[in-house]
């Protein structure tokens, strides 16, 4: 069966450093993985799509790089703040036609001042 | 204005009951989804809808039912609650399906006592 895995249930650094979070998965080739932000007690929110033909993707201090060799991709934040503080998830398309995502279970990224 | 609207955000019910949880989109996308996190924040996907027709049914007992009486809403009946139907509900919406954006609603807490 297809499996997400991120491999770390919480990641704790300090302002001013790089977070580096990573997906991992299994028995599929997506098209495309996504970047999502959960804040607590709210619905997650889009942060990044990135396409099997594309290496990398940046948006401001956020980059997100796709290895489908490896069947990765890792999710980066340089010069953290407290702010960006939240869980992250990563998400595939698995179902024929892109009809539905499935999430890994999120890292919890914790920016200390 | 809510883009993805869901109501109630909090129910609290006994188990055996039947209850509701509605949802409404104005992005006017064709996709629909209900998606269930657990206490341990895995975020999985329930029910997918596109243009009012049921596209995934995730092995999701058939207490659930889902209805969509048009594009822009998408409801989820379940009856006879248990107690581990508690959970988040979040409802979602892309247009064209998950290779796109899905944007999510602020989720319903549901507690069965």
């Amino acid at each position: 069966s297809q499996k997400i895995e991120q491999n770390s249930e919480a990641l704790n650094i300090q302002e001013g450093k790089t977070a580096t979070l990573t997906c991992n998965y299994t028995n599929y080739s997506p098209a495309y993985l996504q970047w999502y932000r959960q804040d607590p007690g709210r619905g997650p929110v889009f942060l990044l799509l990135i396409r099997e033909n594309e290496k990398e993707k940046r948006k401001e201090r956020l980059k997100v790089t796709f290895d489908t060799t490896l069947k990765q991709s890792l999710f980066h934040i340089t010069a953290s703040q407290p702010a960006d503080s939240a869980t992250y998830l990563c998400a595939l398309d698995i179902y024929q036609a892109g009809t539905a995502l499935i999430f890994g279970k999120g890292t919890t990224l914790s920016v200390s001042s | 204005d809510t883009a993805v609207s869901q109501t109630p955000k909090y129910l609290v019910t006994q188990m055996g009951n039947d209850k509701s949880i509605k949802c409404e989109q104005n992005l006017g996308h064709d996709t629909m989804y209900w998606y269930k996190q657990d206490s341990k924040k895995f975020l999985k996907i329930m029910f997918s809808y596109n243009n009012k027709e049921l596209i995934i049914n995730e092995t999701v007992p058939n207490r659930f039912s889902p209805k969509s009486p048009d594009k822009a809403h998408l409801n989820l009946h379940i009856n006879s609650l248990e107690l581990g139907d508690s959970a988040v509900y979040f409802c979602a919406s892309s247009q064209g399906g998950g290779s796109n954006t899905i944007y999510f609603g602020e989720g319903s807490w549901l507690t069965v006592v």
